[in-house]
Protein backbone atom coordinates (compact mmCIF):
# COMPACT_ATOMS: atom_id res chain seq x y z
CA UNK A 1 0.00 0.00 0.00
CA UNK A 2 3.19 2.22 0.49
CA UNK A 3 4.21 1.96 -3.53
CA UNK A 4 4.22 4.37 -6.05
CA UNK A 5 3.88 2.92 -9.60
CA UNK A 6 5.89 4.78 -12.43
CA UNK A 7 5.57 4.13 -16.04
CA UNK A 8 7.62 4.16 -18.34
CA UNK A 9 10.79 3.25 -17.52
CA UNK A 10 12.14 5.12 -20.77
CA UNK A 11 11.34 7.56 -22.73
CA UNK A 12 12.86 9.06 -26.14
CA UNK A 13 11.05 11.94 -27.41
CA UNK A 14 11.76 14.54 -30.58
CA UNK A 15 12.76 18.29 -29.19
CA UNK A 16 9.94 19.79 -29.29
CA UNK A 17 7.82 17.00 -28.40
CA UNK A 18 6.06 16.07 -25.26
CA UNK A 19 6.89 14.07 -22.65
CA UNK A 20 4.66 11.89 -20.55
CA UNK A 21 5.51 10.33 -17.73
CA UNK A 22 2.44 8.64 -15.29
CA UNK A 23 2.16 7.64 -11.41
CA UNK A 24 0.11 5.51 -9.33
CA UNK A 25 -0.41 4.77 -5.90
CA UNK A 26 -2.20 3.15 -3.46
CA UNK A 27 -2.03 4.81 -0.31
CA UNK A 28 -5.24 7.08 0.14
CA UNK A 29 -3.64 9.45 3.20
CA UNK A 30 -1.04 10.38 0.48
CA UNK A 31 -1.57 14.18 0.28
CA UNK A 32 1.71 15.38 -1.52
CA UNK A 33 2.73 14.68 -4.53
CA UNK A 34 6.17 16.37 -5.78
CA UNK A 35 8.01 15.28 -8.85
CA UNK A 36 11.78 15.34 -9.08
CA UNK A 37 14.57 15.85 -11.46
CA UNK A 38 17.63 14.04 -10.98
CA UNK A 39 20.94 14.36 -13.92
CA UNK A 40 23.54 12.27 -13.63
CA UNK A 41 25.94 12.63 -10.17
CA UNK A 42 23.68 15.34 -8.53
CA UNK A 43 20.79 14.46 -6.02
CA UNK A 44 17.06 15.10 -6.93
CA UNK A 45 16.32 18.45 -7.61
CA UNK A 46 12.40 19.77 -7.06
CA UNK A 47 10.25 20.31 -10.46
CA UNK A 48 7.00 20.98 -9.10
CA UNK A 49 4.62 19.59 -6.79
CA UNK A 50 1.06 19.23 -6.12
CA UNK A 51 -1.70 18.64 -3.52
CA UNK A 52 -4.90 16.67 -4.05
CA UNK A 53 -6.95 19.89 -3.95
CA UNK A 54 -6.07 20.95 -7.35
CA UNK A 55 -6.78 18.51 -10.58
CA UNK A 56 -3.78 20.61 -12.40
CA UNK A 57 -0.64 22.66 -11.63
CA UNK A 58 1.41 24.43 -14.71
CA UNK A 59 4.77 25.63 -14.22
CA UNK A 60 6.13 27.12 -17.11
CA UNK A 61 6.59 23.94 -19.54
CA UNK A 62 6.28 21.38 -17.16
CA UNK A 63 2.13 20.73 -15.84
CA UNK A 64 1.33 18.01 -13.49
CA UNK A 65 -2.49 16.49 -13.78
CA UNK A 66 -3.89 14.95 -10.55
CA UNK A 67 -7.16 12.25 -10.89
CA UNK A 68 -8.04 11.50 -7.05
CA UNK A 69 -10.60 9.37 -8.05
CA UNK A 70 -8.31 6.99 -9.77
CA UNK A 71 -5.30 7.62 -7.64
CA UNK A 72 -3.31 8.69 -10.56
CA UNK A 73 -1.01 11.49 -11.42
CA UNK A 74 1.41 12.61 -14.42
CA UNK A 75 3.78 15.15 -15.54
CA UNK A 76 4.01 16.41 -18.83
CA UNK A 77 7.16 18.30 -20.24
CA UNK A 78 5.71 20.44 -23.09
CA UNK A 79 7.58 21.79 -25.87
CA UNK A 80 10.56 19.28 -24.76
CA UNK A 81 14.44 20.07 -24.82
CA UNK A 82 17.71 18.26 -25.12
CA UNK A 83 18.56 20.09 -21.81
CA UNK A 84 15.20 17.83 -20.30
CA UNK A 85 17.46 15.06 -20.89
CA UNK A 86 17.52 13.49 -17.33
CA UNK A 87 15.75 11.30 -14.87
CA UNK A 88 12.35 11.70 -13.59
CA UNK A 89 10.60 10.40 -10.14
CA UNK A 90 7.32 10.92 -8.98
CA UNK A 91 6.77 10.79 -5.00
CA UNK A 92 3.84 10.86 -2.26
CA UNK A 93 4.06 12.01 1.01
CA UNK A 94 2.25 12.83 4.14
CA UNK A 95 1.59 16.34 4.81
CA UNK A 96 3.88 17.11 8.32
CA UNK A 97 5.99 14.06 8.11
CA UNK A 98 8.30 14.89 5.45
CA UNK A 99 9.02 11.11 4.48
CA UNK A 100 8.27 10.28 0.62
CA UNK A 101 7.84 7.05 -0.95
CA UNK A 102 9.79 7.34 -4.64
CA UNK A 103 8.56 5.74 -8.20
CA UNK A 104 11.49 3.59 -9.92
CA UNK A 105 12.12 6.84 -11.97
CA UNK A 106 11.65 7.27 -15.85
CA UNK A 107 14.96 7.85 -17.99
CA UNK A 108 13.80 10.88 -20.48
CA UNK A 109 16.30 11.14 -23.80
CA UNK A 110 15.39 14.08 -25.78
CA UNK A 111 16.66 14.14 -29.26
CA UNK A 112 18.22 17.43 -30.88
CA UNK B 1 22.82 30.54 0.55
CA UNK B 2 24.42 27.02 0.91
CA UNK B 3 21.98 23.99 -0.26
CA UNK B 4 22.08 20.65 1.55
CA UNK B 5 25.76 19.66 0.99
CA UNK B 6 27.18 16.06 1.79
CA UNK B 7 30.13 15.01 2.46
CA UNK B 8 32.54 12.85 1.38
CA UNK B 9 31.36 12.73 -2.25
CA UNK B 10 32.46 8.90 -2.88
CA UNK B 11 33.89 6.27 -0.36
CA UNK B 12 35.28 2.86 -0.85
CA UNK B 13 34.54 0.26 2.20
CA UNK B 14 34.98 -3.29 2.41
CA UNK B 15 32.33 -5.78 3.61
CA UNK B 16 32.35 -5.85 7.65
CA UNK B 17 33.64 -2.42 7.74
CA UNK B 18 31.87 0.99 9.45
CA UNK B 19 31.63 4.12 7.53
CA UNK B 20 29.84 7.31 8.76
CA UNK B 21 28.58 9.76 5.95
CA UNK B 22 27.95 13.74 6.92
CA UNK B 23 25.18 16.11 6.07
CA UNK B 24 24.57 19.89 6.78
CA UNK B 25 21.16 20.67 6.04
CA UNK B 26 20.10 24.31 3.94
CA UNK B 27 20.32 27.01 6.36
CA UNK B 28 16.92 27.70 7.98
CA UNK B 29 15.68 23.81 7.66
CA UNK B 30 15.92 21.43 11.43
CA UNK B 31 14.79 18.56 9.72
CA UNK B 32 16.98 15.67 8.03
CA UNK B 33 16.00 12.89 6.56
CA UNK B 34 18.09 10.17 4.85
CA UNK B 35 17.52 7.82 2.02
CA UNK B 36 19.08 5.00 -0.19
CA UNK B 37 19.18 5.11 -3.83
CA UNK B 38 20.52 1.76 -5.50
CA UNK B 39 21.44 1.82 -9.10
CA UNK B 40 18.63 2.65 -11.45
CA UNK B 41 15.84 2.88 -8.23
CA UNK B 42 14.15 5.69 -6.56
CA UNK B 43 15.03 7.14 -3.23
CA UNK B 44 14.62 4.85 -0.30
CA UNK B 45 13.69 6.49 3.14
CA UNK B 46 16.03 5.35 5.81
CA UNK B 47 14.77 7.74 8.73
CA UNK B 48 14.81 10.79 9.64
CA UNK B 49 15.97 13.23 12.43
CA UNK B 50 14.37 16.53 13.84
CA UNK B 51 14.98 18.29 17.49
CA UNK B 52 18.13 15.71 17.28
CA UNK B 53 15.55 12.74 17.87
CA UNK B 54 15.00 10.16 15.04
CA UNK B 55 11.17 10.65 14.47
CA UNK B 56 10.70 8.15 11.72
CA UNK B 57 12.11 4.96 9.87
CA UNK B 58 11.67 3.06 7.13
CA UNK B 59 12.34 -0.59 6.22
CA UNK B 60 16.00 -0.80 7.02
CA UNK B 61 17.93 -2.67 9.70
CA UNK B 62 19.61 -0.92 12.69
CA UNK B 63 23.11 -1.49 11.60
CA UNK B 64 22.15 1.76 9.76
CA UNK B 65 21.69 4.38 12.51
CA UNK B 66 21.96 7.96 12.02
CA UNK B 67 22.93 11.12 14.81
CA UNK B 68 21.32 14.58 14.67
CA UNK B 69 23.53 17.66 16.48
CA UNK B 70 22.42 20.96 17.73
CA UNK B 71 23.09 22.56 14.84
CA UNK B 72 20.81 20.27 12.54
CA UNK B 73 23.52 18.34 10.82
CA UNK B 74 23.39 14.97 10.82
CA UNK B 75 25.27 11.28 10.63
CA UNK B 76 24.59 8.13 9.06
CA UNK B 77 26.29 5.25 10.25
CA UNK B 78 26.20 1.91 8.78
CA UNK B 79 28.06 -1.02 10.77
CA UNK B 80 28.91 -4.23 9.50
CA UNK B 81 28.91 -3.41 5.67
CA UNK B 82 27.51 -5.71 3.12
CA UNK B 83 27.74 -5.82 -0.46
CA UNK B 84 24.25 -4.86 -1.01
CA UNK B 85 24.61 -1.43 1.48
CA UNK B 86 26.28 -0.39 -2.18
CA UNK B 87 24.18 2.82 -3.23
CA UNK B 88 24.00 6.64 -3.81
CA UNK B 89 22.54 8.05 0.36
CA UNK B 90 21.14 11.10 0.02
CA UNK B 91 20.41 13.68 2.77
CA UNK B 92 17.31 15.99 2.04
CA UNK B 93 16.45 18.76 4.36
CA UNK B 94 13.44 20.34 5.26
CA UNK B 95 11.70 22.80 7.68
CA UNK B 96 8.74 21.62 10.29
CA UNK B 97 8.29 25.01 11.36
CA UNK B 98 7.06 26.53 7.77
CA UNK B 99 5.67 23.65 7.13
CA UNK B 100 7.81 23.44 4.30
CA UNK B 101 7.70 20.61 2.14
CA UNK B 102 9.48 20.20 -0.76
CA UNK B 103 12.45 18.59 0.95
CA UNK B 104 15.67 20.16 -0.55
CA UNK B 105 18.59 16.98 -1.61
CA UNK B 106 22.03 16.79 -1.68
CA UNK B 107 23.87 15.71 -4.38
CA UNK B 108 24.63 12.39 -2.38
CA UNK B 109 27.64 10.43 -0.95
CA UNK B 110 28.28 7.51 -3.56
CA UNK B 111 29.08 4.61 -0.92
CA UNK B 112 30.72 1.49 -2.69
CA UNK B 113 31.56 -1.69 -1.17
CA UNK B 114 34.17 -4.00 -2.28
Amino acid sequence: QQQVKQSPQSLIVQKGGISIINCAYENTAFDYFPWYQQFPGKGPALLIAIRPDVSEKKEGRFTISFNKSAKQFSLHIMDSQPGDSATYFCAAGISGTYKYIFGTGTRLKVLA
Amino acid sequence: DAGVTQSPTHLIKTRGQQVTLRCSPKSGHDTVSWYQQALGQGPQFIFQYYEEEERQRGNFPDRFSGHQYPNYSSELNVNALLLGDSALYLCASSSVRGRAQPQHFGDGTRLSIL
